[in-house]
């Protein structure tokens, strides 16, 4: 089985960065993606890395470390509209074609 | 292009009655996922299904059943609703040949069981 832990609410204001973290405990591991849900919407899927280190789309950013088992999402130049859940999600342990997601991360950006 | 929609938005049952929600996809994915999501638990797998005729167990199936009699449809049954499942249903697609962790969701089906 798998276990994800990530923050259940982060505040910041417009402009600033911040840092959502997810540490992850699996049997099987392939990767860890990010995905973007606003006001209980459809998520929408953001990143995914499935080697160690950081990839850059835009604003956002996503880190990986197999060997910590942890990995963040990074938020810059925030903007209102960036208020939002964040949830990360891990494949491999139910076979490679499903994700395991944790608990969502919600993001209150202020003026 | 309409991506991935289910039907319907919004439903009200009694407690043993049954329905079946509707996902279907335009996007020719062979993954389709079923999810639900309750406050403060995230999204949970309930069933999916790698292709056209198959079909597996997530890691909440209790109490529902699926079919993936064509490519682009992926129906969830309740034969006898619970209260417990009243839940927010997320339908969820995507590729294998491009990344199967990009999935596209559905704008939910959100079920109230009284």
């Amino acid at each position: 089985g798998q276990s994800l832990e990530q923050p259940s609410e982060v505040t910041a204001v417009e402009g600033a960065i911040v840092q959502i973290n997810c540490t992850y405990q699996t049997s099987g591991f392939y990767g860890l993606s990010w995905y973007q849900q606003h006001d209980g919407g459809a998520p929408t899927f953001l990143s995914y890395n499935a080697l160690d280190g950081l990839e850059e789309t835009g604003r956002f950013s996503s880190f990986l470390s197999r060997s910590d088992s942890y990995g963040y999402l990074l938020l810059q130049e925030l903007q209102m509209k960036d208020s939002a859940s964040y949830f990360c999600a891990v494949s491999g342990d139910s076979g490679y074609s499903t994700l395991t997601f944790g608990k969502g991360t919600m993001l209150l950006v202020s003026p | 292009n309409a991506g991935v929609t289910q039907t319907p938005k919004f439903r009200v049952l009694k407690t043993g009655q049954s329905m079946t929600l509707l996902c279907a996809q335009d996007m020719n994915h062979e993954y389709m996922y079923w999810y639900r999501q309750d406050p403060g638990m995230g999204l949970r797998l309930i069933h999916y299904s790698v292709g056209e005729g198959t079909t597996a167990k997530g890691e909440v199936p209790d109490g529902y059943n699926v079919s993936r009699l064509k490519k682009q449809n992926f129906l969830l049954g309740l034969e006898s609703a619970a209260p417990s499942q009243t839940s927010v249903y997320f339908c969820a697609s995507s590729d294998p040949g491009l990344n199967y962790n990009e999935q596209f969701f559905g704008p939910g089906t959100r079920l109230t069981v009284l």
